[in-house]
């Protein structure tokens, strides 16, 4: 695809489920990062990897969160034990060069997690 | 640490008139200033940068280091214009700082 994808689009998950959140990042594209919008909100940076190396992962709210990108492309972001408070929409976005190019970032269309 | 106020939720405009959505922040450092909008049922993406001075759809933003805005500005609002609004603000570490957005819609 041309753009970046994320799945599932929606996810619904009893409280204290484990969640996987997908994304594939435009093909070739360097850094990754991974946002959190809440209702109202603005995106809310959680973290940042160049290829394979997750460089910074200080908006991560607790040690729930957890993510990954084993071969420098695809990543997941895994939120264990879900809370209420975890509801929001999950954005993933991509660029083609490291942070320090000033390029353009690609959203993805976000995945919509609802805990119940 | 870095913050990005826009203060207005929700702005209405009638097509043909200016419109300004404004944006404040507070940064120590040099800033890199964004201007992100989605469209009704589309992604998020990226609509100007304070670096490149240029003017997209008719929008132009330029950055006032003394008052720390970045405000963006149109001179004839369109329908077409009617979307969310996000400005943001990227550090040197390349994570941004995004404000909670302001709902454009322009009237017929």
């Amino acid at each position: 695809g041309a753009g970046v994808s994320q799945s599932p689009r929606y996810k619904v998950a009893k409280r204290g489920q484990d969640v996987a959140l997908r994304c594939d990042p435009i093909s070739g594209h360097v850094s990754l990062f991974w946002y959190q919008q809440a209702l109202g909100q603005g995106p809310e940076f959680l973290t940042y990897f160049q290829n394979e190396a997750q460089l910074d992962k200080s908006g991560l709210p607790s040690d729930r969160f957890f993510a990954e990108r084993p071969e420098g492309s695809v990543s997941t972001l895994k939120i264990q034990r879900t809370q209420q408070e975890d509801s929001a929409v999950y954005l993933c976005a991509s660029s083609l060069e490291t942070v320090l190019s000033g390029n353009t970032i690609y959203f993805g269309e976000g995945s919509w997690l609802t805990v119940v | 640490a870095q913050r990005v106020t826009q203060p207005e939720k929700l702005l209405s405009v009638f097509k043909g008139a200016p419109v300004e959505l404004k944006c404040n922040y507070s940064y120590s450092g040099s800033p890199e200033l964004f201007w992100y909008v989605q469209y009704s049922r589309q992604r998020l993406q990226l609509l100007l940068r304070h670096i490149s001075r240029e003017s997209i759809k008719g929008f132009t933003a330029d950055l006032n280091k003394g008052e720390t805005s970045f405000h963006l500005k149109k001179p004839f609002a369109q329908e077409e214009d009617s979307a969310m609004y996000y400005c943001a603000l990227n550090t040197n570490a390349g994570k941004s700082t995004f404000g909670d957005g302001t709902t454009l819609t322009v009237k017929p």
